[in-house]
C-alpha cells in the first residue's frame, strides 16, 4: 500500500490559516488523495479529496504537487473547532473502502 | 439525511465473552466498513461488506466476523473477548460502487467497546 507521512502535530493560532502536509512520495497514478479528521470522541469526518488539481470546499484547500507526490491542506482560518487529528489517505480507485490511516497531525489550535 | 448510525455507543465485557456490534448505514449506501481504533495501533481496517458479501478484509484473527444483511445494515462480532479488544469501533458506509477513489466515506460515532 502506498504510504503517508504527516507531522505528529502542529500548533496554530485562531483565525490564522494552517497548512498541514502531507508526504505520498509513492503515490500511483490512480490514487486519489483524501484528507478526514477526527475531533475528540468522534468519528472520522471527511474533510476534502482530489486526484491532480488543486480544490477548493467549505472546509478546506487542498493544494497537490506537481508531481503528485505531495499535498497540503489549507484551512484558510483555524478555529477552535478545528482542533483535531488531520489524516491524509491515498485511495486506489479499486481497493473498496480498504483504507490505511497513518498516526495523523494533532492540530492544536491556541486562542 | 439520517448518518451513520452505530449501537450501542458504549458497553462493557469481561475476557472470554462475546459482543455484537451494529452499524445502519446511510440510505441507499451498500458498502459498509469496519475500523477498530485504539491508541497504540491507531485506526485499522478491519472488513468491507458490499450486497451482503465481504469484499475485502483486514489483518486480524478469526474471533472477529462480520456480516451484512439485505437493507444493507451491518454486524460485527467479536468471541472470545481478550483485553487487548478494548477499543473503539467504527462503522463507515459508501455508494460501494464506481471509482472507489472517489467515493468519500461517512464513519459513524463508533462503540467503545471496554474488556475487563
Amino acid at each position: 500500500d502506498a504510504k503517508t507521512t504527516q507531522p505528529n502535530s502542529m500548533e496554530s493560532n485562531e483565525e490564522e490559516p494552517v497548512h498541514l502536509p502531507c508526504n505520498h512520495s509513492t503515490i500511483s497514478g490512480t490514487d486519489y488523495i483524501h484528507w478526514y479528521r477526527q475531533l475528540p470522541s468522534q468519528g472520522p469526518e471527511y474533510v476534502i479529496h482530489g486526484l491532480t488539481s488543486n480544490v477548493n470546499n467549505r472546509m478546506a484547500s487542498l493544494a497537490i504537487a506537481e508531481d503528485r507526490k505531495s499535498s497540503t491542506l489549507i484551512l484558510h482560518r483555524a478555529t477552535l473547532r478545528d482542533a483535531a487529528v488531520y489524516y491524509c489517505i491515498l485511495r486506489p480507485y479499486n481497493a473498496g473502502n480498504m483504507l490505511t490511516f497513518g498516526g495523523g497531525t494533532r492540530l492544536m489550535v491556541k486562542p | 439525511k439520517a448518518g451513520v448510525t452505530q449501537t450501542p455507543r458504549y458497553l462493557i465485557k469481561t475476557r472470554g465473552q462475546q459482543v455484537t456490534l451494529s452499524c445502519s448505514p446511510i440510505s441507499g449506501h451498500r458498502s459498509v466498513s469496519w475500523y477498530q481504533q485504539t491508541p497504540g495501533q491507531g485506526l485499522q481496517f478491519l472488513f468491507e461488506y458490499f450486497s451482503e458479501t465481504q469484499r475485502n478484509k483486514g489483518n486480524f484473527p478469526g474471533r472477529f466476523s462480520g456480516r451484512q444483511f439485505s437493507n444493507s445494515r451491518s454486524e460485527m462480532n467479536v468471541s472470545t473477548l481478550e483485553l487487548g479488544d478494548s477499543a473503539l469501533y467504527l462503522c463507515a458506509s459508501t455508494p460501494g460502487q464506481g471509482n472507489a477513489g472517489a467515493n468519500v466515506l461517512t464513519f459513524g460515532a463508533g462503540s467503545r467497546l471496554t474488556v475487563l
